[in-house]
């Protein structure tokens, strides 16, 4: 089946210590969003690839960087993580167009310690 | 900006009864989509309707269906004969262009 895959699962990762974050779809759509989602709350959109333009929201934090090497990949950097970075991170995919919904893979859960 | 307001945010029902779950918008575009998301606890969000702006119909997806009021800027989830699959979170959902704009959520806990 067609899907979006998030590894790992869940990551634990030390105050300061680099950890990146993986997703990859099967579905060749040709956008792909990362976002940030506290417990009980909404996901709360980081940044997004069209195609290969990388699009930042204006409120993301610096500690966090992003690459989409392909079509397929997308990555998640977060250079120093503190004890506020520990979230849910869901990476979502979609088709260009207001008809299309997002598709989101199972998200990466992650500790800092 | 567009704001997506959820304003319940919880809700309980008993298994086999209907549940209504409220979200309203705000937006100036006159071309756009509503969704509904889905989120168990501890599993992956997923579509459970979709609404185009355009479409005067009220979508409906077996046991789920929608009540928009376009000018209202009101999409109300509606789900009848409530499982105890139900329960989870609910995300109302705005999107223009390629952005999704989400509500705050609405947990829905259904009782046996």
């Amino acid at each position: 089946d067609a899907m979006v895959i998030q590894n790992p699962r869940y990551q634990v990762t030390q105050f300061g210590k680099p950890v990146t974050l993986s997703c990859s779809q099967t579905l060749n759509h040709n956008v792909m969003y990362w976002y940030q989602q506290k417990s009980s709350q909404a996901p709360k959109l980081l940044f997004h690839y069209y195609d290969k333009d990388f699009n930042n929201e204006a409120d993301t934090p610096d500690n966090f960087q992003s690459r989409r090497p392909n079509t397929s990949f997308c990555f998640l950097d977060i250079r120093s993580p503190g004890l506020g970075d520990a979230a849910m991170y869901l990476c979502a995919t979609s088709i260009t167009g207001n008809r299309k919904e997002q598709f989101f893979g199972p998200g990466t859960r992650l500790t800092v310690l | 900006a567009q704001t997506v307001t959820q304003s319940q945010p919880e809700m309980s029902v008993q298994e086999a009864e209907t549940v209504t779950l409220s979200c309203t918008y705000d937006t100036s575009e006159s071309d756009y989509y509503l969704f509904w998301y889905k989120q168990p606890p501890s599993r992956q969000m997923i579509l459970v309707i979709r609404q185009e702006a355009y479409k005067q119909q009220n979508a409906t997806e077996n046991r789920f269906s929608v009540n928009f009021q376009k000018a209202a800027k009101s999409f109300s989830l509606k789900i009848s004969d409530s499982q105890l699959g139900d329960a989870a979170m609910y995300f109302c959902a705005y999107k223009a262009g390629n952005m999704l704009t989400f509500g705050g959520g609405t947990r829905l806990m259904v009782k046996p």
